[in-house]
């Protein structure tokens, strides 16, 4: 059964400071979203990493994905209040698998 | 990005009624749609696979007579949750997939459904 783990499940960070969000999956995969959700709300898509090394940037937001080491990293720079919701990522493996959850609270 | 279309956005129903969802992909052809349920401060737990014309596939765990789902055109899959309990209550999000190509393997979300059953 694919597992997809979240670390850490909560996170309280003040504004300015920097920190990474991890995922780790436990089976073959080249494919991981990263989606963001406020209360109440739905999904928003963040980030599409489809191959082995690919890094991709938006804003304060740098997403990567190590496929040998069955990884993929979320990092915040300078993190602001706006910034504050539930980050998932989810691995493709044809259906995808959703990981635990970051909750993230940015504090003033 | 593409656009999916979920309805309603909530419902409260009664216990012991049935209650249906649509989730419509409205500027492509989803031949794959996925169903999840999500709980309160937990994570989206996917709970069928539907495919446009076939029976869907469940996850271990879930009860197929309970929750209907139809995949009747490569736009709209429909879940209905029959004789609802409180315990059903929840938020529930659809996903639908255009054709995969190379390149192109990202899924679309709906906005999501808030049922709560009284």
């Amino acid at each position: 059964e694919l597992k997809v783990e979240q670390n850490p499940l909560f996170l309280s960070m003040q504004e300015g400071k920097n920190y990474t969000i991890y995922c780790n999956y436990s089976t073959t995969s080249d494919r991981l979203y990263w989606y963001r959700q406020d209360p109440g709300k739905s999904l928003e898509s963040l980030f599409v990493l489809l191959s082995n090394g690919a890094v991709k940037q938006e804003g304060r937001l740098m997403a990567s994905l190590d496929t040998k080491a069955r990884l993929s990293t979320l990092h915040i720079t300078a993190a602001v209040h706006d910034l504050s919701a539930t980050y998932f990522c989810a691995v493709d493996t044809y259906k995808y698998i959703f990981g635990t959850g970051t909750r993230l609270k940015v504090l003033a | 990005g593409a656009v999916v279309s979920q309805h309603p956005s909530w419902v409260i129903c009664k216990s012991g009624t049935s209650v249906k969802i649509e989730c419509r992909s409205l500027d492509f052809q989803a031949t794959t749609m996925f169903w999840y349920r999500q709980f309160p401060k937990q994570s989206l737990m996917l709970m069928a696979t539907s495919n446009e014309g076939s029976k869907a596939t469940y996850e271990q765990g879930v009860e197929k007579d309970k929750f209907l789902i139809n995949h009747a055109s490569l736009t709209l899959s429909t879940l209905t949750v029959t004789s609802a309990h409180p315990e059903d209550s929840s938020f529930y999000i659809c996903s639908a997939l255009p054709p995969r190509i190379p390149g192109n393997t990202e899924a679309f979300f709906g906005q999501g459904t808030r049922l709560t059953v009284v």
